[in-house]
């Protein structure tokens, strides 16, 4: 089946970069673009970016352009992304969402596990 | 940008009870764009419902989407004591964006 793996949780300091990685497994890695999405504590699911693993293209909210890269290994069939100079506000649970597409309409299915990311000095 | 209201922000029903949960766009969006999430405590969103009234698999028949232009729904017919949790919207657009979730309480 369709599966998407996270890595593990991370805790930074404010300033510091993570790394964040999904490994995808039970389709064809480069069919599907992936995408990232956050929440933080109280707050609603926000939108961060996507990649088309095919070629490698990006798209960024305007929120989190220029501090977020978002990157694929197609031979691990694995999507990363790295956010910089992270602050308090960063502190939620990211999570890669697969696209999905049938007769016009668009939704992401499935949904890593999460991966929680705290900042704290 | 596309946003999503979604209310009210807590329903507080009884197992057996109906549950009606809106979703309001700023702007007409198209049916084929909206989609709704089931997220319990620790877990990832799940897929209930695509293209505003479609319902992913394994998804029973008491869950039911409708909408169109500015106005969407969830109904939850019949609520079983696992439907008890929080139910996100969410337009799939150039920017994606989500409602701020609805959370189902038993009463």
């Amino acid at each position: 089946q369709v599966q998407l793996v996270q890595s593990a949780a991370e805790v930074k300091k404010p300033g510091a970069s993570v790394k964040i990685s999904c490994k995808a497994s039970g389709y064809t890695f480069t069919t599907y673009a992936m995408h990232w999405i956050r929440q933080a504590p109280g707050q609603k699911l926000e939108w961060i970016g996507w990649i088309n693993p095919s070629n490698g293209n990006t798209k960024y909210s305007q929120n989190f352009q220029g501090r977020v890269t978002i990157t694929r290994d197609t031979s691990a069939s694995a999507v990363y992304m790295e956010v910089r100079s992270l602050r308090s506000k960063d502190t939620a649970i990211y999570y890669c969402a697969r696209d999905n597409f049938y007769d016009g309409s668009v939704w992401f299915d499935p949904w890593g596990q999460g991966t929680l990311v705290t900042v704290s000095s | 940008e596309i946003v999503l209201t979604q209310s009210p922000g807590t329903l507080s029903l009884s197992p057996g009870d109906s549950a009606t949960l809106s979703c309001r766009a700023n702007q007409n969006i198209s049916t084929y764009s909206l989609a709704w999430y089931q997220q319990k405590p620790g877990q990832a969103p799940r897929l209930l419902i695509y293209g505003s009234t479609n319902r992913a698999t394994g998804i029973p028949d008491r869950f039911s989407g409708s909408g169109y232009g500015t106005d969407f729904a969830l109904i939850i017919y019949r609520l079983e004591p696992e439907d008890f949790a929080v139910y996100h919207c969410h337009h799939y657009g150039t920017s994606p964006t989500f409602g701020q979730g609805t959370k189902v309480e038993i009463k």
